[in-house]
């Protein structure tokens, strides 16, 4: 089993849509959670932390599920610039990050 | 821009040959962690140095070494490159070992 899976893609949605990505993660003993994004050929980047106590951004929402190793993002009015490659990652105390294999996000007009 | 610089950032090499790839960390960064990054995949973690010593190392054979220097710029070595090296190599700095990371533009390699 991966340490971080994360939901098949492409995800091809329209302009204005909500579209929600999950990832599971194996390691129980993972203490930090982010979500990065990763446009082609570039490095990825910190899109967002996650928190047990859910966080907002804009229109990005994040939420952690500890007991259940479950991590989601979600993104509402997607816009054009919002397609990406958005990469589930998970860390643990004293190693360097883990990623999903990322998902990737095409929104269309 | 994270401040994190890698060098070269394309480079082809021939199965066989050895190839050095150079990070300098953001300032004041003293961690840097290498990650192979192949088509279509997540980053790979490769390994990781804290304040010039290996702080921990991914499923990576031992022809992968690097090293950090005293002002904490690393170099990541591969010898005996095979087809399969043939990826993106990212470079990541933080503050400390449990602080978020910023990635450098990445060197892409390919191995022909």
């Amino acid at each position: 089993r991966k340490e971080v899976e994360q939901d098949p893609g492409p995800f091809n949605v329209p302009e204005g849509a909500t579209v929600a990505f999950n990832c599971t993660y194996s390691n129980s003993a993972s203490q930090s959670f982010f979500w990065y994004r990763q446009d082609c050929r570039k490095e990825p980047k910190l899109l967002m932390s996650v928190y047990s106590s859910g966080n907002e951004d804009g229109r990005f929402t994040a939420q952690l599920n500890r007991a259940s190793q479950y991590i989601s993002l979600l993104i509402r009015d997607s816009k054009l610039s919002d397609s990406a490659t958005y990469l589930c990652v998970v860390h643990q105390a004293g190693t360097a990050l883990i990623f999903g294999k990322g998902t990737t996000l095409s929104v269309s007009s | 821009e994270t401040g994190v610089t890698q060098s070269p950032t394309h480079l082809i090499k021939t199965r066989g040959q050895q190839v050095t790839l150079r990070c300098s960390s953001q300032s004041g960064h003293n961690t840097v962690s290498w990650y192979q990054q192949a088509l279509g995949q997540g980053p790979q973690f490769i390994f990781q140095y804290y304040r010039e010593e290996e702080n921990g190392r991914g499923n990576f054979p031992p022809r992968f070494s690097g090293l950090q220097f005293p002002n904490y710029s690393s170099e990541l070595n591969v010898n005996a490159l095979e087809l399969d090296d043939s990826a993106l190599y990212l470079c990541a700095s933080s503050p400390e070992i449990s602080e978020e990371a910023f990635f450098g533009q990445g060197t892409r390699l390919t191995v022909v």
